[in-house]
């Protein structure tokens, strides 16, 4: 079964400093997502990206956070300058429409020390 | 999108049918109702979803009341491996974003 792959899975940085997580969607997908979920929160809508550009973002999402599809198999999320607030799970997710279920991935878990 | 109304917990023995109830009283005419779950720290899981017919598949069946305003997903032999957080959440067709409230915590025991 088609898989949403994240990469770390586990990333530590120090404050301050730039982090990219990456996800590759699967492949005949057009729809992406950034989603995150602090220890013992609920997860929470990041950003949805379709046709290369960002198609809804929420209050979280501020100009620290940024998104590319920098080719046809890769998603990115960086973090200009993580603070220690920014430690969470990190989830991506991918549909090929919006109607259908969305695939997610299995999560980058963000340590900002 | 409309709010949905879920109990926190709910136990199940293992091998018996899960029934794990949603209210979403607000919902109009053009939102589906998705099922998600999250197994301990994992991404969730899409399960089923439906707008207004009954809907089975593979993993669970989604029964949705006549008037829309609550549905039910089930197991129908729940296993450990099901022990998860389970979401109910209604979104538009045309919407991108999914709403995750607090869910139902299922436990599955021998």
């Amino acid at each position: 079964e088609p898989e949403v792959t994240q990469t770390p899975s586990h990333q530590v940085t120090q404050m301050g400093q730039e982090v990219i997580l990456r996800c590759v969607p699967i492949s005949n997908h057009l729809y992406f997502y950034w989603y995150r979920q602090i220890l013992g929160q609920k997860v929470e809508f990041l950003v949805s990206f379709y046709n290369n550009e960002i198609s809804e973002k929420s209050e979280i999402f501020d100009d620290q956070f940024s998104v590319e599809r920098p080719d046809g198999s890769n998603f990115t999320l960086k973090i200009r300058s993580t603070k220690l607030e920014d430690s969470a799970m990190y989830f991506c997710a991918s549909t090929p429409d919006r109607n259908y279920g969305y695939t997610f991935g299995s999560g980058t878990r963000l340590t900002v020390v | 999108d409309a709010k949905t109304t879920q109990p926190p917990s709910m136990d199940c023995a293992e091998g018996r049918a899960a029934n794990l109830p949603c209210n979403h009283s607000t919902i109009s005419g053009n939102e589906y109702v998705y099922w998600y779950r999250q197994i301990h720290s994992q991404g969730p899981q899409y399960i089923i979803h439906g707008l207004k017919n009954n809907e089975t598949n593979e993993m669970a069946s989604l029964i949705i009341t006549e008037d829309r305003k609550s549905s039910t997903l089930i197991l129908p032999h729940a296993t450990l491996r099901d022990t998860a957080v389970y979401y109910c959440i209604v979104k538009a067709g045309t919407a991108s974003k999914l709403t995750f409230g607090t869910g139902t915590r299922l436990q599955v025991t021998l």
